[in-house]
């Protein structure tokens, strides 16, 4: 059971280039999403798939678009690489939980992209 | 939207002694608030969380308040210890199909020995 795996770990790109950063999860979640981390700003939500066949924008959804391949992938891709996108890139894997009547969300973390983009 | 504030950004304590952190939200139908620890070079790891239907939650040297009517929730961990040296995040979150987190922007917690 590995969890969230993300692939590559680190990457250089020039500005302008494209990428797509691929997430997969093993635990049979229906949700998964795709955050940023910069220094001092926490995580930021980009896109996020409620189930399968469904995509929505986050947060900060602007260069970015995502691809919910089945329940186990989804996938990050950026057209067009600007400096402003350096950034540590999670996926993360939600099932829910229900308790008296109400749904939670328990996310788990994937071990990050590291992006430059110069 | 939901908009988490989290305080201090950097704490430093000797270890055996106790640390708080604190947030607070502003959407009251967040009803879900977990807590991350993320050690350097990897994912947020879940510690801790608790649901709205409860003002405490405890987990041996962690635990967990929650004042719904002041909208803030704070983490506590008593008898410290170098390995609890981290980045700690909150997150508040309402339930529903959309079920997304807010995070706060962090906690650097360093136990000096």
């Amino acid at each position: 059971n590995a969890g969230v795996t993300q692939t590559p770990k680190f990457q250089v790109l020039k500005t302008g280039q494209s990428m797509t950063l691929q997430c997969a999860q093993d635990m049979n979640h229906n949700s998964m999403y795709w955050y940023r981390q910069d220094p001092g700003m926490g995580l930021r939500l980009i896109y996020y798939s409620a189930s399968e066949g469904t995509t929505d924008k986050g947060e900060v959804p602007n260069g970015y678009n995502v691809s919910r391949l089945n329940k186990r992938e989804f996938s990050l891709r950026l057209e067009s690489a600007a400096p402003s996108q350096t950034s540590v890139y999670f996926c993360a894997s939600s099932g829910s939980s229900s308790l008296q009547g109400g749904t939670y969300n328990e996310q788990f973390f994937g071990p990050g992209t590291r992006l430059t983009v110069l | 939207g939901e908009n988490v504030e989290q305080h201090p950004s950097t704490l430093s304590v000797q270890e055996g002694d106790s640390a708080v952190i604190k947030c607070t939200y502003s959407d009251s139908a967040s009803n879900y608030f977990p807590w991350y620890k993320q050690e350097l070079g990897k994912g947020p790891q879940l510690i801790i969380d608790i649901r709205s239907n409860v003002g405490e939650k405890k987990d041996q040297r962690i635990a967990v308040t929650l004042n719904k009517t002041a909208k803030h929730f704070s983490l506590h961990i008593t008898e410290t210890q170098p390995e609890d040296s981290a980045v700690y995040f909150c997150a508040a979150s309402s339930s529903g199909s959309a079920r997304q987190l807010t995070f706060g922007s962090g906690t650097q917690l360093t136990v000096l020995p």
